[in-house]
C-alpha cells in the first residue's frame, strides 16, 4: 500500500542551526509529494512541492528533493529561526485515485 | 487558509449530542475532506466528495456523516457524540489535478465530555 514516514520528534534545535526532517515514502505509482507547516492553533499550510523524480521544492529558506531511487522527500533548511518553531507534515498524492497520505508530523521547537 | 472557513472553532459537548461542524470554501474547487488530526496519529480521512452528488467513506468514517449542501459547502456530522471523538477536526479542499495541493481550514477543536 501507499504510506509516509517521518521522523519522530519531537526536534529541538538552538537558532540558526542546519536542520534536516526525514521523509520516506511507499507508493505504487508516482506520486506527487508535499511538506505542509502547522504553527499553533492553526490549520496545515504547504510549505513546498515537488511533482516528479528530481524535482527540488523550495519555499521561506525550506528545501525538499524529490529522490526517487531512495523513495525520499527529506525537507532541510540551513539556519533555522525561533518563528520556524511549528510541527511539519510530510504528503504524498497519488496520480490514480487522488487519495493523499500523510506522515504522522515532527514537531520542532527552535530556541534562542 | 482564510478561503477555506470552518465553524465552530472550539467546541465542546457532552456524550450523546447530536453535533455538526461545517465548513465553507471561496476557493472553487470541486473536492472537499474532513480529517480527524490526534496527537502521534497524524491526519486521518473520514469523509470526502469529488462533487455535490459525490460522497465517499475515508479510512474512519464510523459514527460520522456528511452532506455536501453545494460545491462550496461539506458539513460533518456525529450523531451522537462519544468520548473517543475527542480530536482537531479539518476541513480541506483541493483541485482536481493530479499535483495539486490539499488547502486547509483553521480546525475546529471538539471536546466530547
Amino acid at each position: 500500500g501507499n504510506s509516509v514516514t517521518q521522523m519522530e520528534g519531537p526536534v529541538t534545535l538552538s537558532e540558526e542551526a542546519f536542520l534536516t526532517i526525514n521523509c520516506t515514502y511507499t507508493a505504487t505509482g508516482y506520486p506527487s509529494l508535499f511538506w505542509y507547516v502547522q504553527y499553533p492553533g492553526e490549520g496545515l499550510q504547504l510549505l513546498l512541492k515537488a511533482t516528479k523524480a528530481d524535482d527540488k521544492g523550495s519555499n521561506k529558506g525550506f528545501e525538499a528533493t524529490y529522490r526517487k531511487e531512495t523513495t525520499s522527500f527529506h525537507l532541510e533548511k540551513g539556519s533555522v529561526q525561533v518563528s520556524d518553531s511549528a510541527v511539519y507534515f510530510c504528503a504524498l498524492r497519488m496520480n490514480t485515485g487522488n487519495q493523499f497520505y500523510f506522515g504522522t508530523g515532527t514537531s520542532l521547537t527552535v530556541i534562542p | 487558509d482564510a478561503d477555506v472557513t470552518q465553524t465552530p472553532r472550539n467546541r465542546i459537548t457532552k456524550t450523546g449530542k447530536r453535533i455538526m461542524l461545517e465548513c465553507s470554501q471561496t476557493k472553487g474547487h470541486d473536492r472537499m475532506y474532513w480529517y480527524r488530526q490526534d496527537p502521534g496519529l497524524g491526519l486521518r480521512l473520514i469523509y470526502y466528495s469529488f462533487d455535490v452528488k459525490d460522497i465517499n467513506k475515508g479510512e474512519i468514517s464510523d459514527g460520522y456523516s456528511v452532506s455536501r449542501q453545494a460545491q462550496a459547502k461539506f458539513s460533518l456530522s456525529l450523531e451522537s457524540a462519544i468520548p473517543n471523538q475527542t480530536a482537531l477536526y479539518f476541513c480541506a479542499t483541493s483541485e482536481g489535478r493530479n499535483n495539486s495541493p490539499l488547502h486547509f481550514g483553521n480546525g475546529t477543536r471538539l471536546t466530547v465530555t
